[in-house]
């Protein structure tokens, strides 16, 4: 079953634009990690943000977590057309050792 | 440059083959995952491997088998390909535990058409 599940599934943005997509979790976690996919390509590993955490930046990128509404976001600033990509959220529920689970994702297209 | 090498990108077989995605890690990492990828589910994990000879499945293991002789070596093994077997199957590993910060690295892909 899905652990995670991206909003929006798709978002249109223009270059320059922020873009923002959240990801809702069931269980508890120990930490919640943002991936990045190019079409028909594997998955990139963005950013991690722990349990303990509330918010991460890493470049254009910024991430918050919200543990008591099981919710993270990912925010991209300044978006590019290289930032047309699938971003999905990836948990692992303290109680399922290693098993790392993916959301849907949100497919994003940045229009130049 | 760390490296996960899926030894085929795109194959085509039929109802009732034997298929074996290979998956090769050049990092020394423990374990390895195989998932496969449908439009609108994301990511399904099959099954993985902390260990050589060690595995542990998955959410979907049902109609997939792994083995693991080598540390750096992780196959998928369809016995009797299934048309719902069509998919991305995505291998990919990581050092540390997955859960606890172990990001993991991705192959680029099998796309496997099963007709």
């Amino acid at each position: 079953s899905q652990q995670g599940e991206e909003d929006p599934q798709a978002l249109s943005i223009q270059e320059g634009e922020n873009a923002t997509m959240n990801c809702s979790y069931k269980t508890s976690i120990n930490n919640l990690q943002w991936y990045r996919q190019n079409s028909g390509r594997g998955l990139v590993h963005l950013i991690l943000i722990r349990s303990n955490e509330r918010e991460k930046h890493s470049g254009r990128l910024r991430v918050t977590l919200d543990t008591s509404k099981k919710s993270s976001s990912l925010l991209i600033t300044a978006s590019r057309a290289a930032d047309t990509a699938s971003y999905f959220c990836a948990t692992v529920a303290t109680d399922s050792w290693g098993k790392l689970q993916f959301g849907a994702g949100t497919q994003v297209v940045v229009t130049p | 440059d760390v490296k996960v090498t899926q030894s085929s990108r795109y194959l085509v077989k039929r109802t009732g083959e034997k298929v074996f995605l290979e998956c090769v890690q050049d990092m020394d990492h423990e374990n390895m995952f195989w998932y496969r990828q449908d439009p609108g589910l994301g990511l399904r994990l099959i099954y993985f491997s902390y260990d050589v000879k060690m595995k542990e499945k998955g959410d979907i293991p049902e109609g997939y088998s792994v083995s693991r002789e080598k540390k750096e070596r992780f196959s998928l093994i369809l016995e009797s390909a299934s048309t719902n077997q069509t998919s991305m199957y995505l291998c990919a590993s990581t050092r540390g535990l997955a859960g606890v910060g172990g990001e993991l690295f991705f192959g680029e892909g099998s796309r496997l058409t099963v007709l």
